[in-house]
């Protein structure tokens, strides 16, 4: 069983903040990791993937990946209203599959 | 760019029937999956496909049935509905093997079941 975690509770920040989402997993040799968002009443999309050890940027979004500590975070820089919603943590396990953490909800307050 | 719909959207039915949910999508994506979103489980996968006629049962596959006798097709049947499979049923894709293959979701079947 792959075990995902993401613990912390509802996350509030405010608008120009940076917002921080830890995940950890439970499967030393997992290879690749993503992060959807998901808006209330949707499905979610892929904000970014990261397979390498360090920081992968895109626009506003970085991830961290630290393997040997079997963590992946998320940080979002400049925190928009837009950004209300909730961030689900991915870690691929072979066959395409993906084992998905139950989510952090974000919170930008204007 | 259809992309990958589900439908219906929502569905009302009662415990004991046979109901299908439907999924196409149009990308030729070799990858299908099922999945559930229930408050206080997050995302768990049902069953998923690597092609056409190969089918395969992730965490939760008891009372689910699939069939993918086309690659654009991967339908999921409740054989006899409980209420505990009321939930969101979300299909989703990804292109070929490998590890850096993303998923792409459909819009989801909001399904209750009285």
């Amino acid at each position: 069983q792959k075990e995902v975690e993401q613990n912390s509770g509802p996350l509030s920040v405010p608008e120009g903040a940076i917002a921080s989402l830890n995940c950890t997993y439970s499967d030393r040799g997992s290879q690749s990791f993503f992060w959807y968002r998901q808006y209330s009443g949707k499905s979610p999309e892929l904000i970014m993937f990261i397979y390498s050890n360090g920081d992968k940027e895109d626009g506003r979004f970085t991830a961290q990946l630290n393997k040997a500590s079997q963590y992946v975070s998320l940080l979002i820089r400049d925190s928009q209203p837009s950004d209300s919603a909730t961030y689900l943590c991915a870690v691929f396990y072979g066959n395409n599959r993906l084992a998905f953490g139950k989510g952090n909800q974000v919170v930008v307050i204007p | 760019d259809a992309g990958i719909t589900q439908s219906p959207r929502y569905k009302i039915t009662e415990t004991g029937r046979q109901v299908t949910l439907m999924c196409h999508q149009t990308w030729s994506h070799s990858y299908m999956f099922w999945y559930r979103q229930d408050l206080g489980h997050g995302l768990r996968l049902i069953y998923y496909s690597a092609a056409a006629d190969i089918t395969d049962k992730g965490e939760v596959p008891d009372g689910y049935v699939v069939s993918r006798s086309k690659t654009e097709n991967f339908p999921l049947t409740l054989e006899s509905a409980t209420r505990s499979q009321t939930s969101v049923y979300f299909c989703a894709s990804s292109p070929v093997e490998g590890r850096n293959q993303p998923q792409h979701f459909g819009d989801g079947t909001r399904l209750s079941i009285l």
